[in-house]
């Protein structure tokens, strides 16, 4: 079956990095995802990950993947209060219909 | 600015009535999906469909029914409409098949059922 599990709640300071993490549980995947979603706002894409990688690094946003452990992380370097929104982690079934399981999502909370 | 446009963006409608939410996926993009977010059961997938064929069914409940036209746009049918469908529909569409890999979401389309 598929599980997808995240921390609830972060909280950093501007300036520092944030690290959100989510596991996973369905080890055929083969796309992770991660979207962010502000107040009454739609699923942004910021970034995606091939299981078959360790780490993708995008600007601000770097995604390690341990496959081992089903772990998956996203690192946004120098946090800004624009940051603050719901980040989820999503896996797609494997396959090409790539359907998405999403976590609950975790609040990013950026204090000044 | 996703490219996947939904309308429309918030509707109010009472119980035991049918609505009808429609998405326009992003130029070329042949696979459309639809999810459902709630308070109490998350992001959960709905749908979808690939170049005007049903795909792959989620948790959709048998009140719901949806299609994708030959203009790739789709739409979302929800009827005997009850409190507890109140949600975020969102539309997500990409590529599909296997280069498919980015899924773009669109703003979603708030149902308010009183």
């Amino acid at each position: 079956g598929e599980d997808v599990e995240q921390s609830l709640f972060l909280s950093v300071r501007e300036g520092d990095s944030s690290v959100i993490n989510c596991t996973y549980t369905d080890s055929s995947s083969t796309y992770l995802y991660w979207y962010k979603q502000e107040p009454g706002a739609g699923l942004q894409l910021l970034t995606y990950i091939f299981s078959n990688m360790d780490m993708k690094q995008d600007q601000r946003l770097t995604v390690l993947l341990n496959k081992k452990d089903k772990h998956l992380s996203l690192r946004i370097a120098d946090t800004q209060t624009g940051d603050s929104a719901i980040y989820f982690c999503a896996e797609a079934s494997p396959g090409s219909a790539r359907q998405l399981t999403f976590g609950s999502g975790t609040q990013l909370t950026v204090l000044p | 600015d996703s490219g996947v446009t939904q309308t429309p963006k918030h509707l109010i409608t009472a119980t035991g009535q049918r609505v009808t939410l429609r998405c326009s996926p992003r130029s070329g993009d042949l696979s459309v999906y639809w999810y459902q977010q709630s308070l109490d059961q998350g992001l959960q997938f709905l749908i979808q469909y690939y170049n005007g064929e049903e795909r792959a069914k989620g948790n959709i409940l048998e009140r719901f029914s949806a299609q994708q036209f030959p203009d790739l746009h789709s739409e979302l049918n929800l009827s005997s409409l009850e409190l507890g469908d109140s949600a975020l529909y969102f539309c997500a569409s990409s590529a599909g098949g296997l280069s498919g890999n980015t899924i773009y979401f669109g703003e979603g389309s708030w149902l308010t059922v009183v």
